[in-house]
């Protein structure tokens, strides 16, 4: 079975751009969760996607957004870049719901985007 | 708002010795909690979870512990071994809501 994958593995951008980062899952998982990894904050959790709904958010500004197709695919967008959302972007997915659930997860290698 | 605490943020525990890991969590609600082992520059890993009505979970050399009334939950790992080396992440989470993540611990397993 192949595992998450990620696109694009590395990105650049310049502040006040957006960004679209797509995770797709294991096959026949539902759930699609999304997290920011960096040195300082470390790993925080951005918004999980079921069935193609937002389940629950982290503390993230409305300028991170996100998605799910039918297919489970998702995709995590970010508008109105900041330096500060240079980050690695880790998605993650598990067959049922994760948070609340206690699914196993299987993380993606991440995004790493760097604002300039 | 909820936080979840973790310490040391670095362990150096000799190869062959028992290390553990705390973390202690805010809000009484939280009713699942995951650990995770990330390599360096590899993705994170769930290495073991345990669930509010559990107060101990074991796999194999890592087991964890959970006192909800205290409101901390601790990773164990007996016999380190070289490979344990990495950064663990402990988690807590409320059904439906969000997972908040520990700052980590850096272990460095020494020869």
């Amino acid at each position: 079975k192949a595992g998450v994958t990620q696109t694009p593995r590395y990105l650049i951008k310049t502040r006040g751009q957006q960004v679209t980062l797509s995770c797709s899952p294991i096959s026949g998982h539902r759930s699609v969760s999304w997290y920011q990894q960096t040195p300082g904050q470390g790993l925080q959790f951005l918004f999980e996607y079921f069935s193609e709904t937002q389940r629950n958010k982290g503390n993230f500004p409305g300028r991170f957004s996100g998605r799910q197709f039918s297919n489970s695919r998702s995709e995590m967008n970010v508008s109105t870049l900041e330096l500060g959302d240079s980050a690695l972007y880790l998605c993650a997915s598990s067959l049922f719901f994760l948070v609340g659930g206690g699914e196993t997860q299987y993380f993606g290698p991440g995004t790493r985007l760097l604002v300039l | 708002g909820e936080n979840v605490e973790q310490h040391p943020s670095t362990l150096s525990v000799q190869e062959g010795d028992s290390a553990v890991i705390k973390c202690t969590y805010s809000d009484s609600a939280s009713n699942y909690f995951p650990w995770y082992k990330q390599e360096l520059g590899k993705r994170p890993q769930l290495i073991i979870d345990i669930r509010s009505n559990v107060g101990e979970k074991k796999d194999q050399r890592i087991a964890v512990t959970l006192n909800k009334t205290a409101k901390h939950f601790s990773l164990h790992i007996t016999e380190t071994q070289p490979e344990d080396s990495a950064v663990y992440f402990c988690a807590a989470s409320i059904s439906n809501d969000k997972i908040i993540f520990g700052k980590g611990t850096r272990l460095h397993i020494l020869p």
